[in-house]
């Protein structure tokens, strides 16, 4: 596709319940990255793929969160047993490694996740 | 720590006017690459600009330009000729090489017509 697309664009969940949010990157983009982003704030690192390999998940707030890429394109970011703080605009962006690109992430337009 | 700091929360520009959206960053690295994204109401973030800190020209892009000043470790933007359309949050953010995106907290940027 032409962007970094993400779905569902809303989610509202009950505490408890667990969720699933979905990136297809750009086409071809060796890396895949996931933020968090609280209202009024600049976005937070979760987690970075290069192809299907999970390089690091420092960011993941805790052991209910988890993400996966299986086959190094779409990648789907869980949480388990949301929680209030939870809420928030889940970002996943794309890069490529041609010259001039490295390192210049794209953006998609969010999942905003509200757990009630 | 690498740090990204973005002193004004908000700032305000007469259309057609320029403005200067200030960033700074705490490093120890020489090489590294720093960006400023414009995120809208609508919430995709955009690429506005990119620059290589190897690189001693300022990067730039039609109306958008930086004044990147290394050993001040400085990254500000400068818009010129203000758009209703520019207005928006914009987030400076530094990458380390091979290292995690840092953002700064934004600088909400009104314009008034």
């Amino acid at each position: 596709g032409a962007g970094v697309s993400q779905s569902p664009r809303y989610k509202v969940a009950k505490r408890g319940q667990d969720v699933a949010l979905r990136c297809d990157p750009i086409s071809g983009h060796v890396s895949l990255f996931w933020y968090q982003q609280a209202l009024g704030q600049g976005p937070e690192f979760l987690t970075y793929f290069q192809n299907e390999a999970q390089l690091d998940k420092s960011g993941l707030p805790s052991d209910r969160f988890f993400a996966e890429r299986p086959e190094g394109s779409v990648s789907t970011l869980k949480i388990q047993r949301t929680q209030q703080e939870d809420s928030a605009v889940y970002l996943c962006a794309s890069s490529s490694w041609a010259a001039g690109e490295t390192d210049t992430q794209y953006f998609g337009p969010g999942t905003r996740l509200t757990v009630l | 720590a690498q740090t990204v700091t973005q002193s004004q929360p908000e700032m305000s520009v007469q259309e057609a006017e320029t403005v200067t959206l200030s960033c700074t960053y705490d490093t120890s690295e020489s090489d590294y690459y720093l960006f400023w994204y414009k995120q809208p109401p609508s919430r995709q973030m955009i690429l506005v600009i990119r620059q290589e800190a190897y690189k001693q020209q300022n990067a730039t892009e039609n109306r958008f330009s930086v004044n990147f000043q290394k050993a001040a470790k400085s990254f500000s933007l400068k818009i010129s000729d203000s758009q209703l359309g520019d207005a928006a949050m914009y987030f400076c953010a530094y990458i380390p090489p091979g290292d995690k995106i840092i953002f700064g907290k934004g600088t909400r940027l009104h314009i008034l017509p």
